[in-house]
């Protein structure tokens, strides 16, 4: 099943704990992006990369880190996790044959305290 | 010059009611304009989407109308239904790079 997999779905960690949340695809997509939901806010882009080594700052990048070294995988890191970045975050992919026809995952909700 | 401004932020139909969302934009260089549904529990998934060069496009009970010249565009959705109860996102972008700008939201709710 082509699929985006973000883990893990629910996260509560403490300020300034070091977390990683995965994403990988299962469809060669070159294109990778990462979203985070706020209500009222919609989606803000953090990071994006357009394939393999090649990654760039969204709407909302202050706070985060990002890695393409494989084409599946998109790891989003916050090296210092702050309560500001509590918030739903979604993984997407895309090719160039379905242009922005993203493929998203389920989600991950991050609690930080 | 990027936003895309959504509109309402909620609304409530009584089933079999119809359901229009409506979003504007500035950027005349956008050339494509999808609707995505969310679930509760889910990532956005994408619903319906235009290109310029048409005013309507229909598939099943959903529908978008553009209006290029006013810069805007709407989802209706015909015979509403429980089921179709969702936050619904319009964007707007340039598909020559994979990028979109995303409304707000709506949070649509369907009352049996």
């Amino acid at each position: 099943e082509a699929q985006v997999t973000q883990n893990p779905r629910y996260l509560i960690t403490v300020t300034g704990k070091k977390l990683t949340v995965t994403c990988s695809q299962n469809m060669n997509h070159e294109y990778m992006s990462w979203y985070r939901q706020d209500p009222g806010l919609g989606l803000r882009q953090i990071y994006y990369s357009m394939n393999v080594e090649v990654t760039d700052k969204g709407d909302v990048p202050e706070g985060y880190k990002v890695s393409r070294k494989e084409k599946r995988n998109f790891p989003l890191i916050l090296e210092s996790p702050s309560p500001n970045q509590t918030s739903l975050y979604f993984c997407a992919s895309s090719t160039r044959q379905a242009r922005v026809g993203y493929t998203f995952g389920s989600g991950t909700r991050l609690t930080v305290v | 010059q990027q936003q895309v401004k959504q509109s309402p932020q909620s609304l409530i139909v009584q089933k079999g009611g119809i359901s229009i969302i409506n979003c504007a934009y500035e950027n005349t260089a956008f050339d494509y304009f999808p609707w995505y549904q969310q679930f509760p529990g889910k990532g956005p998934a994408l619903l319906i989407a235009i290109r310029p060069d048409v005013s309507e496009k229909k598939e099943g009970r959903f529908t978008i109308s553009f209006n290029k010249s006013a810069k805007q565009f709407s989802l209706h959705i015909m015979d509403s239904q429980p089921g179709d109860s969702a936050t619904y996102f319009c964007a707007a972008g340039i598909e020559s790079n994979y990028q979109l700008i995303w409304g707000a939201g709506t949070k649509l709710i369907i009352k049996p």
